[in-house]
């Protein structure tokens, strides 16, 4: 089955500085992979998906990359603010007929201010 | 994207003992899963339940623990049955809507 290895378990940067968090997956099937933000006693927040039929996404401070042939991808914050503050989680999904994510084992990302 | 409630938020239960938990959605949603989330890790996927026919249990988890029923495509409810201490956890509902999936706000249980 799907097994999804996620890095670093805990990352701390300063304010405005840059932030990357890195995700491979061992099932080729996977075709869709968001990545998830979860603040202290609160539910798992969707903030960014990519699709395999595309390398980049792009929202605001951030953005995912996706590398299909290594089974690759990643998160990337940049100018990082104490909200950031959270565990991120990154997943892997097939999503064709049924819908089944797997979830790495999450990043706690500190931004000191 | 959704809006997903589920009662109760949290219950203290003594072992041997069963509780029902109730996942809501505002819309008609064709999956829904049950996951577990242990204090500092990550998402356990318990089972994936579908409407209208029997939930699909993931490996370590079975039916007789954690019986699972959707009537309709808006509601779904998790029992977990003759609880344990072992089973104190956040258990979280989830929908896959439009090809991506969210969260409920979980429950958070604790069995002494």
């Amino acid at each position: 089955g799907e097994n999804v290895e996620q890095h670093p378990s805990t990352l701390s940067v300063q304010e405005g500085d840059s932030a990357v968090i890195k995700c491979t997956y061992s099932d080729s099937a996977s075709n869709y992979f968001p990545w998830y933000k979860q603040e202290l006693g609160k539910r798992p927040q969707l903030i960014i998906d990519i699709r395999s039929n595309v390398g980049e996404k792009k929202d605001q401070r951030i953005a995912v990359t996706l590398n299909k042939t290594a089974k690759h991808f990643s998160l990337h914050i940049t100018e990082t603010q104490p909200e950031d503050s959270a565990v991120y989680f990154c997943a892997a999904s097939i999503n064709t007929g049924g819908f089944k994510t797997i979830f790495g084992a999450g990043t706690r990302l500190f931004v000191k201010a | 994207s959704a809006v997903i409630s589920q009662k109760p938020s949290r219950d203290i239960c003594q072992r041997g003992t069963s509780l029902t938990i109730q996942c809501q959605v505002d819309s008609q949603v064709t999956m829904m899963f049950w996951y577990r989330q242990q204090p500092g890790q990550s998402l356990t996927l318990i089972a994936t339940a579908n409407q209208g026919s029997e939930a699909t249990y993931e490996s370590g988890f079975v039916i007789d623990k954690f019986p699972i029923s959707r009537p309709n495509l808006t509601f779904s409810t998790l029992t977990v049955s003759n609880m344990s201490p072992e089973d104190s956890s956040i258990y979280l509902c989830s929908v896959e809507l439009r090809a991506a999936q969210y969260f409920g706000p979980g429950t958070r249980l604790t069995v002494t």
